[in-house]
């Protein structure tokens, strides 16, 4: 079974800076998805940004971008620029890659992020 | 806007007495899930519905039961509620195929007293 590890339980950083939120994994195929998805307080979690193994590149997103290391089985999460809206928790997870099915998917225990003035 | 509702978004119950929580939307996707989130723990998929197909995780308890009456409702029932089972219920939607964004409610709180 696929596993996926965050361990950093909270993290702070100040408004303007940059910081950037660990995540490995562990699963023994080769095709999968990953994501970062934010849970604010109170409201429904929602995609940050997702990465599709196969490909090479790391994906961005505005002032969100990833470092995926695939042989290292590593998928942090960086976050430039820092703004107070961006304090939630943010949970790592791990899709499946299989023709045909849902999209199935094993999350981490979560970081959270506070943003201080 | 398109989205995923969830009512409610509390819920108490009292322990053995059954509930059942829904989730609905609006983006006529193929897939439901419902997962179970502790406080300070990751969510735990329960089950998911592909169109009509119920999907059961391997782990999850005979207690919980599921149904989805149309493309857009689903609902997760909880026959014999035990104090374990308060948590927060996440509903979230997908298109059909692996990979795919998933879209979540705002969860359902429940409390067994």
């Amino acid at each position: 079974a696929q596993t996926v590890t965050q361990s950093q339980p909270e993290m702070s950083v100040q408004e303007a800076e940059t910081v950037t939120l660990s995540c490995t994994y562990d699963t023994s195929e080769s095709d999968y998805y990953l994501f970062w998805y934010k849970q604010p307080p109170s409201r429904q979690m929602i995609l940050v940004i997702r990465q599709e193994a196969y490909k090479q590149q790391n994906a961005t997103e505005n002032r969100f971008s990833v470092n995926f290391q695939k042989a290292a089985k590593s998928f942090s999460l960086k976050i430039s620029d820092s703004q107070l809206g961006d304090a939630a928790m943010y949970f790592c997870a791990y899709g499946e890659s299989f023709t045909g099915t849902a999209s199935k998917l094993t999350f981490g225990t979560g970081t959270r992020l506070q943003v201080t003035l | 806007d398109a989205m995923v509702i969830q009512n409610p978004r509390y819920q108490v119950t009292q322990f053995g007495k059954p509930v059942t929580l829904s989730c609905s939307q609006t983006l006529n996707h193929n897939v439901m899930y419902w997962y179970q989130q502790k406080s300070s723990q990751a969510p735990k998929l329960l089950f998911h519905y592909y169109d009509k197909d119920f999907n059961n995780e391997a782990d999850t308890p005979d207690n919980f039961q599921s149904r989805r009456p149309n493309t857009s409702f689903c609902f997760l029932d909880i026959r014999s509620p035990g104090l374990g089972d308060a948590a927060m219920y996440l509903c979230a939607t997908s298109g059909p195929w692996s990979g795919e964004t998933q879209y979540f409610g705002p969860g359902t709180r429940l409390l067994v007293l």
